[in-house]
């Protein structure tokens, strides 16, 4: 079966930098994306990651590595406003978007 | 302001009646999706729609049923509510399916069947 991981649950301190892990199994692999849903809200997209290695965004970035299955979201400066869930998706063979049950990040001053 | 809308917000519907989520977009976009979300799970896909005019059945379609007669709306419909669709339920589009392009949300639907 196709399957996306992530950790429930994370915090970290306002000004720190948070690592957010999705490790997945599916079958074939056409792209991995980041959204951001603050709660009560709906999901918003922050990267997408094709190819190996790190995209830098600001103060987000999202690592690759298709041969281990797994991708990292990098998040520096937190400020209070990143606290949200952060989902990670897959895009399979079939071009079916595969979801993680998210990750809440907890920002504690 | 370019989006996709949704109504109602939120609903307390009885069990047994027939409801339908409305969804609607102005990016021309093609593709369109619902989604919904529970608690502890990922996202889960109902139905979609690559362009106006099809639909295609996701990974939970039992009880739902959806339309394109047009590239803007896209609504869902549940025939006879059961208290197992008690969940939030968003609404999404893309330019194509079949492609990276990333989902744009609307900001869901609250449902709870009693």
């Amino acid at each position: 079966g196709q399957n996306i991981d992530q950790p429930t649950e994370m915090t970290a301190t306002e000004g720190a930098i948070v690592q957010i892990n999705c490790t997945y199994q599916t079958s074939g692999f056409n792209g991995l994306f980041w959204y951001q849903q603050h709660a009560g809200e709906a999901p918003t997209f922050l990267s997408y990651n094709v190819l190996d290695g790190l995209e830098e965004k600001g103060r987000f970035s999202s690592f690759l590595s298709r041969s281990k299955g797994y991708s990292y979201l990098l998040l520096k400066e937190l400020q209070m406003k990143d606290s949200a869930s952060y989902l990670c998706a897959v895009l399979d063979s079939n071009y079916q978007l595969i979801w993680g049950a998210g990750t809440k990040l907890i920002i504690k001053p | 302001i370019a989006g996709i809308t949704q109504a109602p917000t939120s609903q307390i519907l009885a069990a047994g009646r027939r409801m339908t989520l409305r969804c609607t977009q102005d990016m021309r976009h093609n593709a369109m999706y619902w989604y919904r979300q529970d608690l502890g799970l990922g996202l889960r896909l109902i139905h979609y729609s690559n362009t106006a005019g099809t639909t295609g059945k996701g990974e939970v379609p039992d009880g739902y049923s959806v339309s394109r007669a047009n590239t803007d709306d896209f609504p869902l419909t549940l025939a006879s509510a059961v208290p197992s669709q008690t969940s939030v339920y968003f609404c999404a589009s893309s330019d194509s399916r079949d492609s990276n392009s990333p989902l744009h949300f609307g900001n869901g639907t609250r449902l709870t069947v009693t």
